[in-house]
C-alpha cells in the first residue's frame, strides 16, 4: 500500500519570506500523481499544485513551486514570498494513475504566517 | 456549474441513530469518493465509485453503505452512527481517464458530531 508522510506537524513563516514544507511518499509504481492541497479555516479543499510522475521538469503556480525527487521518493513544496493568506493547513496526496478515486493523504502540516 | 455539493453542512447524531450524508455533482465525473477527516490523521478514503452501479471500499469503510444509482449522486450512509465517527466528511470527484486530468474537486465538507 501506498503511505504519504509529512513529519512536521506545524511550520511558521515570515510574511513575504520563503518556506518549504517537506514530503515523502513510498510506492512501488512508476506511474502517478502527486497534488498539495491547501485547507483553510473555511475548511474548503483547494488544489494548489499538481506532478505527474513520468515529467522530470517540476511543476510551479505562482508563488508555489515543488521539489520532486523521483528517486528520493521526495516532493516538497516551496512558498516563495509568504502571504498571510497563504495561512492554512496543506496536505500532500498521491493518486495512481488509473484509480481516480484513490486519493491517499498525509497528515497535513499547519502553516502559520507572522505579519 | 455548482461543482460538488454536500448537504447537511452539519449534522448532530445519537449513538445508534442511522442518516445519509448527500453529495452531489454536476461535472458528468464518472469517479466520486468519501473521505473522512480527523486531527491528525489527514484524509482517510472511506468509499469510492468508478461509475454509476460500481462502488468499492475505500481505507475505513466498516459502519457504512454507499450506492450509485446515478453518475450524479453518491450517497453515505451510517446504519448506527457510533461517537468514532465523528468527524468531517468530504465527497470528491473527478473526471477519469483523460491524459493530464485526475483533479479531484472537493465538496464544502460535513461536520458530523454522533454523542
Amino acid at each position: 500500500a501506498q503511505t504519504v508522510t509529512q513529519s512536521q506537524p506545524e511550520m511558521s513563516v515570515q510574511e513575504a519570506e520563503t518556506v518549504t514544507l517537506s514530503c515523502t511518499y513510498d510506492t512501488s509504481e512508476s506511474d502517478y500523481y502527486l497534488f498539495w492541497y491547501k485547507q483553510p479555516p473555511s475548511r474548503q479543499m483547494i488544489l494548489v499544485i499538481r506532478q505527474e510522475a513520468y515529467k522530470q521538469q517540476n511543476a510551479t503556480e505562482n508563488r508555489f513551486s515543488v521539489n520532486f525527487q523521483k528517486a528520493a521518493k521526495s516532493f516538497s513544496l516551496k512558498i516563495s514570498d509568504s502571504q498571510l493568506g497563504d495561512a492554512a493547513m496543506y496536505f500532500c496526496a498521491y493518486l495512481l494513475t488509473g484509480a481516480n478515486s484513490k486519493l491517499t493523504f498525509g497528515k497535513g502540516i499547519t502553516l502559520s504566517v507572522r505579519p | 456549474n455548482a461543482g460538488v455539493t454536500q448537504t447537511p453542512k452539519f449534522q448532530v447524531l445519537k449513538t445508534g441513530q442511522s442518516m445519509t450524508l448527500q453529495c452531489a455533482q454536476d461535472m458528468n465525473h464518472e469517479y466520486m469518493s468519501w473521505y473522512r477527516q480527523d486531527p491528525g490523521m489527514g484524509l482517510r478514503l472511506i468509499h469510492y465509485s468508478v461509475g454509476a452501479g460500481i462502488t468499492d471500499q475505500g481505507e475505513v469503510p466498516n459502519g457504512y453503505n454507499v450506492s450509485r444509482s446515478t453518475t450524479e449522486d453518491f450517497p453515505l450512509r451510517l446504519l448506527s452512527a457510533a461517537p468514532s465517527q465523528t468527524s468531517v466528511y468530504f465527497c470528491a470527484s473527478t473526471r477519469g481517464g483523460a491524459l493530464g486530468s485526475y483533479e479531484q474537486y472537493f465538496g464544502p465538507g460535513t461536520r458530523l458530531t454522533v454523542t
